[in-house]
Order: structure tokens, then sequence, then C-alpha cells
């Protein structure tokens, strides 16, 4: 059974600092590699999505890595803004048919002014 | 519009009550999704619609009933549900059920189950 690990579970940094998320998973057969953030009360936003052929994937001050043999990804998110505080969540795609989401636990972030 | 829109955002109900819970987007997607997050854990699959047909039911109670009248529109159907139901509900769609599909979520239902 997949199971993904985000570590820290939360994590607060003075703004402008670079952010630093990991997100691991035991089985590496996966599809596909989501990043999602999420505000409180609120529903998920996909930020990232790494194709397991994929080393990583960009998008403004994001950055997404996969290193699928050794069951990781990394988040970066560059000269952090107070508008970054949210929960940030992985999620694999498994190799078999159907987009069945195994979530990892989420990384709670506070970008303090 | 790439919104997944749902409905009620709010919804207080007794265990014996008959409830609704409804989802639309016009994106022209063809897969959607239900997910129960309880508080401060990652969100859990329900059940997956493609084409309006179940495809993926994860052994959920009875009690949830789901129901996709077109490709628009996702319910979920709640009937003497219990307490520890309590959670907030999130659809989702995606164009189609390939893996490489983004999801778009919706903003939930906080359900509360007294």
């Amino acid at each position: 059974k997949q199971e993904v690990t985000q570590i820290p579970a939360a994590l607060s940094v003075p703004e402008g600092e670079n952010l630093v998320l990991n997100c691991s998973f035991t089985d590496s057969a996966i599809y596909n590699l989501q990043w999602f953030r999420q505000d409180p009360g609120k529903g998920l936003t996909s930020l990232l999505l790494i194709q397991s052929s994929q080393r990583e994937q960009t998008s403004g001050r994001l950055n997404a890595s996969l290193d699928k043999s050794s069951g990781r990804s990394t988040l970066y998110i560059a000269a952090s803004q107070p508008g970054d505080s949210a929960t940030y969540l992985c999620a694999v795609s498994p190799g078999a048919a159907g987009n069945k989401l195994t979530f990892g636990g989420g990384t709670r972030v506070l970008v303090k002014p | 519009d790439t919104e997944v829109t749902q409905t009620p955002k709010h919804l207080v109900m007794g265990m014996t009550n008959k409830k609704s819970l409804k989802c639309e987007q016009h994106m022209g997607h063809r897969a959607m999704y239900w997910y129960k997050q309880k508080a401060k854990k990652p969100p859990e699959l329900m059940f997956v619609y493609s084409y309006e047909k179940l495809s993926i039911n994860e052994s959920v109670p009875s009690r949830f009933s789901p129901e996709c009248p077109n490709s628009s529109l996702l319910n979920l159907h709640l009937h003497a549900l219990q307490p520890e139901d309590s959670a907030l509900y999130l659809c989702a769609s995606s164009r189609n059920l390939g893996q490489s599909e983004k999801l778009f979520f919706g903003s939930g239902t906080q359900l509360s189950v007294l």
C-alpha cells in the first residue's frame, strides 16, 4: 500500500526566505506526482504536476523536483511572501488505471512579514 | 470558467435528516470525484465518476449515495449520518480519468452532524 509522508508538518519562516518542502513515497511505481495548496477550510489548488518521466517542473517562483527511484519530491518556493502561508500537500497517482491520488499529510507553512 | 462550484458551503444536520451536497463544473470535464477530509488530515477518495458512470467506490458506507445526473453535475445524498461523518467534503473534476490530468477542486462543503 502506497504511503506518502511530508516532513516537516509545520514550518515558519520570515518573509523573503526560500521554502523547501519535502515529500516521500514508499512505492516508486507512480504515474505522476502533484503538489497542491490548501487555505484553511477551502479546497485544493493544483500547483504543479510532474510526470514520472520528468525530473522537475517550474511555475513562477515554484519549482518541484522528482526523484522517482528514491521516492522523493521537493517543492521549492523562492522569496516567500505572507500570501504563501497555507498548507501544501503532495499526492501521487498510481501506475494502475484510474486517477486515485494518495495524499501526504501536508506541511503547514507560515510566512511572517 | 475554471471553477468547480459546491453548495452549500456549510451544512448542519441531525442524524435522522436527509440532505444533499451539490457540485457543478462547466469545463467539459468527464471525470468527477468526491473526497472527504477530516480536520488536519489529507483528503480521502470516496467516489469517482467517469462519463456519468460510477467508476470507483472506495468501500463507502451506504448512508452516502452519489449521483451524477449529467456531465456537469455531481450530487452526494446523505441519510442517517453519524457524528464521525462530520468533515469537509470536496468535489473535484478532471478532463478524464487519464493519470496525467490535473484535478480541479471546489471549495468544499463543511458538514457537521449533530
